[in-house]
């Protein structure tokens, strides 16, 4: 069964506590992402990834942080220094080749991180 | 800089009516354009596409979205909801890159 697994699906955290959730993927897709969803506000780009020990900030990078050491795995960081870290978070992979079809992106079921 | 933008935040219909869900985005250049949807409970799935060709595409269970240039839209339409057509649908551009722009979702509700 090919897909994307983020783990937990519920999480909580106290306030200036760091926190990490998992996202591993099985497509052998090159991109990753992680989003951001917000009620009325859509899914918002935190990073992404176009290949293995590369990512770029998205448009809300800030108080979150990376790693891309394999191809399956993109574990996302919250900082303390994220004010405002209470949401959804969405993982999801993309091809890179054959041309448009890249931008399709596959997604996992999401992680609810709660800060108390 | 790009954006996304869909007209209605919420939208409850009965079942058998047609829907049609706006959106409109900012952008100049070539643009790759996408519905999804995401189903309570389940993962966000992509509906359909437009990349290129006919501007009228089809996608899954019914639905059918058309891309006016001319408009800067790409509306999604179905001739007939069904209850399980319940869920939030998201209209997304792509200018070619890695960032997919998302729009905030519209909450669709179908009553029995």
């Amino acid at each position: 069964d090919g897909g994307i697994t983020q783990s937990p699906k519920y999480l909580f955290r106290k306030e200036g506590q760091n926190v990490t959730l998992s996202c591993e993927q099985n497509l052998n897709h090159d991109a990753m992402y992680w989003y951001r969803q917000d009620p009325g506000q859509g899914l918002r780009l935190i990073y992404y990834s176009q290949i293995v020990n590369d990512f770029q900030k998205g448009d809300i990078a800030e108080g979150y942080s990376v790693s891309r050491e394999k191809k399956e795995s993109f574990p996302l960081t919250v900082t303390s220094a994220q004010k405002n870290p209470t949401a959804f978070y969405l993982c999801a992979s993309s091809p890179t080749s054959g041309g448009p079809v890249y931008n399709e992106q596959f997604f996992g079921p999401g992680t609810r991180l709660t800060v108390l | 800089a790009q954006s996304v933008s869909q007209h209605n935040h919420h939208v409850i219909l009965s079942e058998a009516a047609s829907l049609e869900l706006g959106c409109n985005y900012s952008y100049g250049g070539t643009v790759n354009l996408f519905w999804y949807v995401q189903y309570p409970g389940q993962h966000l799935q992509l509906l359909l596409k437009y990349f290129s060709g006919d501007p009228l595409v089809k996608g899954i269970k019914g639905f059918e979205a058309e891309f006016i240039k001319s408009k800067f839209s790409f509306n999604l339409r179905k001739p007939s909801v069904q209850w399980s057509d319940t869920a939030e649908y998201f209209c997304a551009v792509n200018g070619g890159g890695f960032k997919t722009i998302f729009g905030a979702g519209t909450r669709l509700f179908v009553k029995a």
